[in-house]
């Protein structure tokens, strides 16, 4: 079974600069996450979806971040303009079950804002 | 706003020890409390814990929910070197969103 894919695996942008992050989630998983992961912390929800349906972006910076899951299948996370705070690891993961808590993560793209 | 705070920050420790990870939690409404390995890349779980399941165990790794006191263990025994990774917790609490909150983790170390 192929696992969740996402892409850039790394990107080096200059602040204010915009980025775009890309997430493919295990087939059939109706439920999506982004995380947030800052070097010697813990992953930080923000945003999650329920097919292509928002279910909490109460922890997105909304006047910089957008993700947007279409068709309910793939997603794209935007930072546009970029911070030098927004260095950080994204992560995507999936569920097939909603609120179980075992959630497949990709393995992340590594964003370095200059 | 619900809170995790995991101890040790880091443990180094010898091939062979055993270690006990800890993980406490506040948390609105709780509903289950996960146990995460992450190595140089994504999390990979490890156990989850709930009011019906308190104790897990798998191989050299064993954790235990006190509900009451509100915190979690992770005990790893006969550590190998594989094992070094940063361990997190996290916990769902109920309501309409269920993400997953998590700990700083705790970046163990095995040496040879």
């Amino acid at each position: 079974e192929a696992g969740v894919a996402q892409s850039p695996r790394y990107k080096i942008i200059e602040k204010r600069q915009s980025v775009a992050f890309w997430c493919n989630p295990i087939s059939g998983h109706a439920t999506l996450y982004w995380y947030q992961q800052i070097l010697g912390q813990g992953p930080k929800l923000l945003i999650q979806f329920q097919n292509n349906g928002v279910v909490d972006d109460s922890q997105l910076p909304k006047d910089r971040f957008s993700a947007e899951r279409l068709k309910g299948v793939d997603s794209t996370l935007k930072i546009q303009p970029a911070k030098l705070e927004d260095s950080a690891v994204y992560l995507c993961a999936s569920s097939f079950y909603r609120g179980t808590g075992e959630l497949f993560f990709g393995e992340g793209s590594r964003l370095t804002v200059l | 706003e619900d809170k995790v705070v995991q101890s040790p920050l880091s443990l180094v420790v010898h091939e062979g020890d055993t270690v006990t990870l800890n993980c406490s939690y506040e948390v609105t409404n709780f509903r289950s409390l996960l146990w995460y390995k992450q190595e140089k890349k994504a999390p990979t779980f490890l156990f989850m814990l709930t009011s019906s399941g308190i104790e897990k165990k798998s191989g050299r790794l064993s954790s235990i929910l006190d509900k009451k006191e509100l915190f979690s263990i992770l005990n790893i025994t006969a550590t190998q070197t594989g094992d070094s990774a940063i361990y997190l917790c996290a916990v769902t609490s109920g309501g309409g969103a269920d993400g997953l909150t998590f700990g700083k983790g705790t970046h163990l170390i095995i040496q040879p």
